[in-house]
């Protein structure tokens, strides 16, 4: 099936560590776009890449680190810097970055601090 | 002001009723508008989106744009309790970097 697969659903980290969360696709999209998602409100970008290699920082990249070494892949890391990471964390894709592109999520990451 | 703006509800509708769900934006240079229905604790899924003034239809949802007013609206006909979700309007700017800005949602909830 195609898909954008998160994982791991759940993640619990510890004060001061760096946890990757991962996000693979299958749909040949060309973009991938990590969000933040925090209760009640909307979604705010962390980075996108519009290609292999390539990548940009969104409204709130302080704190996160992204790679994009494969197509199908777009690894995010919360670092020890992201002062509040406790939150629901969502990648998506789309073919293309045109204005008439579709995006879709995947299932998502709940990350919290403890 | 935000750039894309809903009024976060909750939205009671009784069930097979007509739901009406709102969103403006600011960027008058925004050519892109999605609908996303985002269940609770579930990833966001979309449902619909247009790109041109006017009405999009699609079994029980249409989508309407006006960008004179700078409004989307989304209606869902014969609502169902299945219905009571988060309803997130998604924009996309003209700068074609393929970046949504998304507004807080609306909850609609559809009661039996």
């Amino acid at each position: 099936d195609g898909g954008i697969t998160q994982s791991p659903k759940y993640l619990f980290r510890k004060e001061g560590q760096n946890v990757t969360l991962s996000c693979e696709q299958n749909l040949n999209h060309d973009a991938m776009y990590w969000y933040r998602q925090d209760p009640g409100q909307g979604l705010r970008l962390i980075y996108y890449s519009q290609i292999v290699n390539d990548f940009q920082k969104g409204d709130i990249a302080e704190g996160y680190s992204v790679s994009r070494e494969k197509k199908e892949s777009f690894p995010l890391t919360v670092t020890s810097a992201q002062k509040n990471p406790t939150a629901f964390y969502l990648c998506a894709s789309s073919i293309d970055t045109g204005s008439y592109t579709e995006a879709f999520f995947g299932q998502g990451t709940r990350l919290t601090v403890v | 002001q935000k750039e894309v703006e809903q009024n976060s509800g909750p939205l009671s509708v009784p069930e097979g009723a007509i739901a009406s769900l709102n969103c403006t934006y600011s960027d008058r240079g925004s050519q892109s508008f999605f609908w996303y229905r985002q269940y609770s604790g579930k990833s966001p899924e979309l449902i619909m989106s247009i790109y041109s003034n006017g009405d999009k239809e699609d079994g029980r949802f249409t989508a309407q744009l006006n960008k004179a007013s700078q409004y989307v609206s989304l209606l869902i006909r014969d609502s169902q309790p299945s219905d009571s979700a988060t309803y997130l309007c998604a924009v996309s700017r003209l700068s074609n970097t393929g970046k949504l800005i998304f507004g807080q949602g609306t909850t609609l909830q559809v009661k039996p």
